[in-house]
């Protein structure tokens, strides 16, 4: 089974920073990773898919990078609305294992 | 405008069952892959199971396999989760999820999804 990893766990941070985020897959997934963001006691939401494809709807500050095993979530200038835990998802293997996310929180 | 909308979650003794329907409204129903995401209070999110658009094939996650099915009926626009066997570790938000490409299967991306219907087990 694939296994996703996320580094860091959890983040502080400030509006108007640059934040990034990593991915880890334990095997190569190509390009087949989707990131979701998911604020207390909602529904995750579609961010970005296939590593670089940015949803319908969601701000350009969003960007993903990366393929094989190694991928990133870039929010450019952090806002007040994205204080919330994100999620990658590897759409390669039928497990398709979400990894544990990362909280952004207020510094 | 999609719509998903979960039901049938409650409180269910350990080894007892429940079935989750999820109404979808708002696209073609038939022709887009359906699946089942759970997430356990305070934890991340997990895969269940998935349903290809013709409902010929299905997958469970290892966790889930043998006591729950995923099943959907065309007809009624709906999906739904047949749960049994259940343990206090199946606690969690079930969320049901659209796929996001017309026909796909095999690589799913989850476009929309439910408000999530809370499934308890425990005595």
């Amino acid at each position: 089974d694939i296994q996703m990893t996320q580094s860091p766990s959890s983040l502080s941070a400030s509006v108007g920073d640059r934040v990034t985020i990593t991915c880890r897959a334990s095997q190569s997934i190509n390009y087949y990773l989707n990131w979701y963001q998911q604020k207390p006691g909602k529904a995750p939401n579609l961010l970005i898919y296939t590593a670089s494809s940015l949803q319908s709807g969601v701000p350009s500050r969003f960007s993903g990078s990366g393929s094989g095993t190694d991928f990133t979530l870039t929010i450019s200038s952090l806002q007040p609305e994205d204080f919330a835990t994100y999620y990658c998802q590897q759409s390669f293997s039928p497990t398709f294992t979400f990894g544990p996310g990362t909280k952004v929180d207020i510094k | 405008e999609v719509q998903l909308v979960e039901s049938g979650g409650g409180l269910v003794q350990p080894g007892g069952s429940l079935r989750l329907s999820c109404s979808a409204s708002g696209f073609i129903f038939r022709t887009y892959a359906m699946h089942w995401v759970r997430q356990a209070p305070g934890r991340g999110l997990e895969y269940v199971s998935g349903i290809s658009s013709d409902g010929d094939s299905t997958y469970h996650a290892d966790s889930v396999k043998g006591r729950f099915t995923i099943s959907r009926d065309t007809s009624k626009k709906t999906l739904f989760l047949q749960m049994s066997s259940l343990r206090p570790d199946d606690t969690a938000v079930y969320y049901c999820v659209k796929d996001q490409r017309w026909g796909n299967w095999n690589s799913p991306t989850f476009d929309y999804w439910g408000q999530g219907t809370l499934v308890t087990v425990s005595s």
